[in-house]
């Protein structure tokens, strides 16, 4: 069956870059678009953008642009999600996604503390 | 920036039927997907393309739409649905993403 296998939790002190990774098993990972989500705690679901598995195109929200960057290895069926310049309201579960299947990662929780 | 608006909470009395609305200017257009997430759980998909039921889904769960809202429906709902419901679909470009900003459903 389809699993998505996110990397550990990260701790990281403010000003610094974290990349999360997510493993792809069960389907054909250049066929759909992988999305990133997060949430903060006790707050609500917040789309972060999309990557084309295929083509290596993205989209961020407005919000994230210019520290967001997501790309993709396909030789291991991975993808990434690097934010830069981290602060501490980055603190937040972080999950990759196929919106329209509805797979969703396990959740990679990153803290920003100094 | 496009934007999805959910009522912040819902109350039903078990067995009763809920009704969460998500509106949205693009919807017409765009598909609307629903997400119930409970606590310390990653979300699951409920409803997709509007009103398509996922497998493994209990019936009672459904979907429409209606120019720009779309609405999910718990028919008969039970003590295990209290959560949290998010919608989530694209501008018109299908760019850019976003989720409503989530429908807390109480079970009474």
């Amino acid at each position: 069956q389809v699993q998505l296998v996110q990397s550990g939790a990260e701790v990281k002190k403010p000003g610094a870059s974290v990349k999360v990774s997510c493993k792809a098993s069960g389907y054909n990972v250049t066929v759909n678009y992988m999305h990133w989500v997060r949430q903060a705690p006790g707050q609500g679901l917040e789309w972060m953008g999309w990557i084309n598995t295929n083509s290596g195109g993205t989209s961020y929200a407005q919000k994230f642009q210019g520290r967001v960057t997501m790309t993709r290895d396909t030789s291991i069926s991975t993808t990434y999600m690097e934010l830069s310049r981290l602060r501490s309201d980055d603190t937040a579960v972080y999950y990759c996604a196929r919106v329209g299947p509805g797979d969703w990662g396990q959740g990679t929780l990153v803290t920003v503390s100094s | 920036s496009y934007e999805l608006t959910q009522p912040p909470s819902v109350s039903v009395s078990l067995g009763q039927m809920a009704r969460i609305t998500c509106s949205g200017e693009a919807l017409p257009k765009k598909y609307a997907y629903w997400y119930q997430q409970k606590p310390g759980q990653a979300p699951v998909l409920v409803i997709s393309k509007d009103s398509e039921r996922p497998s493994g889904i209990p019936e009672r769960f459904s979907g429409s739409s209606s120019g720009t809202i779309v609405t999910l429906t718990i028919s008969g709902v039970q003590a295990e649905d209290e959560a949290d419901y998010y919608c989530l679909s694209a501008d018109s470009s299908t760019t850019y993403w976003v989720f409503g900003g989530g429908t807390k459903l109480t079970v009474l």
